[in-house]
């Protein structure tokens, strides 16, 4: 069965700062990977996400991140934080296998906390 | 661009009454689904529908049923409302074709009493 868990339900960077938010998967067959934001009292919306082509994904807002097999991690990146990053982020996977339709399992999420 | 509505942003109602959430997606997505979204949890897959009056349960069915009579509307149904069923609602859409990409709707945010 598939599972995602992500490392740390709150995150605090100075702005400026490397922003690092932590996934690892559980997976039986190759996965799709996506890493969606929520800002403060709106929906959620993609960044960014891996289909088996290149490993490292470029998202919108200069996100990026990079699937590990050897780790099944699919850690998010940003080089310097923005107060506007402020959000909580959260990262899903589903099989690439036919029989699941296409179900997206979700981690817990992470809050991210940028300070100035 | 796609569009998810849902028929309520707030709703609040009484233990025991029947609760029906409605969704509809305009872009034709044969796979739409229902989460929860709790402080914690994340999101919880409640059910999704891969096809007109096709369903399967998430990993939290309980509690919960669905409808799916027309391709782009998805309902989900509280038959007896309990105040453990207090969260935020939310219904998604994608198709294949798009790689997954899920498009969501703006929540509801139920309150049972």
């Amino acid at each position: 069965a598939q599972s995602v868990t992500q490392l740390g339900s709150h995150v605090s960077v100075s702005e400026g700062a490397l922003v690092l938010l932590r996934c690892n998967y559980s997976s039986s067959v190759p996965p799709y990977l996506f890493w969606y934001v929520q800002y403060p009292n709106q929906g959620l919306q993609l960044l960014l996400k891996y289909t088996s082509a290149a490993t490292l994904v470029k998202g919108i807002n200069g996100f990026e991140a990079e699937f590990k097999k050897s780790e099944t991690s699919f850690h998010l990146t940003k080089p310097s934080a923005h107060m506007s990053d402020a959000a909580e982020y959260f990262c899903a996977v589903s099989d690439h296998g036919s029989s699941n339709t296409g179900k997206l399992i979700f981690g817990q999420g992470t809050t991210l906390q940028v300070k100035p | 661009d796609v569009k998810v509505t849902q028929s309520s942003r707030y709703l609040v109602k009484r233990t025991g009454e029947k609760v029906f959430l409605e969704c509809v997606q305009d872009m034709d997505h044969e796979n739409m689904f229902w989460y929860r979204q709790d402080p914690g949890l994340g999101l919880r897959l409640i059910y999704f529908s891969y096809d007109v009056k096709m369903k399967e349960k998430g990993d939290i069915p309980e509690g919960y049923s669905v409808s799916r009579e027309k391709k782009e509307r998805f309902s989900l149904i509280l038959e007896s409302a309990s105040t453990n069923q207090t969260s935020m609602y939310l219904c998604a859409s994608h198709t294949e074709a798009s790689g997954r990409k899920m498009f969501f709707g703006p929540g509801t945010r139920l309150t049972v009493l």
